[in-house]
């Protein structure tokens, strides 16, 4: 069946560096993807997504790359601070655009040491 | 905007109990949905829907009901809670096609006894 999935359970990284966190999928049909940020007690919160005919987007500090020959996702983030340190999701859309569904993978857990 | 709103935040219920999980947009969003996520674990889809009136299974439908009776509101009622369902309970919404980028709520933890 389909799935999302990433590479890492948790990745650590020193305050200042970049943070590179993966994605694998499945289903070659997926047209939308993004990455969420969840905190502790919170709900996911919105990072940045990208549409299938695109292979890099920036936004501020943060970077997702598709890769559609490998089905491989990633979210590169710049200059980590304390404050990034969270679970990371990556999600596909590998239906219609009109149904709104996500299929969303395990979760990678970033910690920033200072 | 208060964006998506869940209520409670939290309830303990005991087997066999019902109840209903709140979750109200104030985006005028057409598609919302529901997750459950268990330690973990990502999250899994549990009903979602296009519009008002129109709702549809997702990946553990199970033991859930859902209803979309406005464009703002889709509350999620448990009929009879059984232990299984202990988890965080999500709410999402979304403009629609070609925009599906998904806003979250801040979840309802549910332990059932």
């Amino acid at each position: 069946g389909e799935s999302v999935g990433l590479h890492l359970p948790t990745l650590s990284v020193q305050e200042g560096d970049n943070s590179i966190i993966n994605c694998a999928y499945s289903n070659s049909a997926s047209d939308y993807f993004i990455w969420y940020k969840q905190e502790s007690g919170k709900g996911p919160q919105f990072i940045i997504d990208i549409r299938s005919n695109m292979d890099k987007r920036q936004g501020q500090r943060v970077t997702v790359l598709l890769n559609k020959t490998v089905k491989h996702l990633s979210l590169q983030i710049a200059a980590t601070q304390p404050g990034d340190s969270a679970v990371y999701f990556c999600a596909e859309n590998p239906y219609s655009s009109n149904t709104g569904k996500l299929i969303f993978g395990q979760g990678t857990t970033l910690q920033v040491k200072p | 905007n208060a964006g998506v709103t869940q209520t409670p935040k939290f309830q303990v219920l005991k087997t066999g109990q019902s109840m209903t999980l709140q979750c109200a947009q104030d985006m005028n969003h057409e598609y919302m949905s529901w997750y459950r996520q268990d330690p973990g674990m990502g999250l899994r889809l549990i009903h979602y829907s296009v519009g008002a009136g129109i709702t549809d299974q997702g990946e553990v439908p199970n033991g859930y009901n859902v209803s979309r009776s406005t464009t703002e509101d889709f509350p999620l009622r448990l009929l009879s809670a059984a232990p299984s369902q202990t988890s965080v309970y999500f709410c999402a919404s979304s403009y629609g096609p070609g925009r599906e980028t998904q806003y979250f709520g801040p979840g309802t933890r549910l332990l059932v006894l």
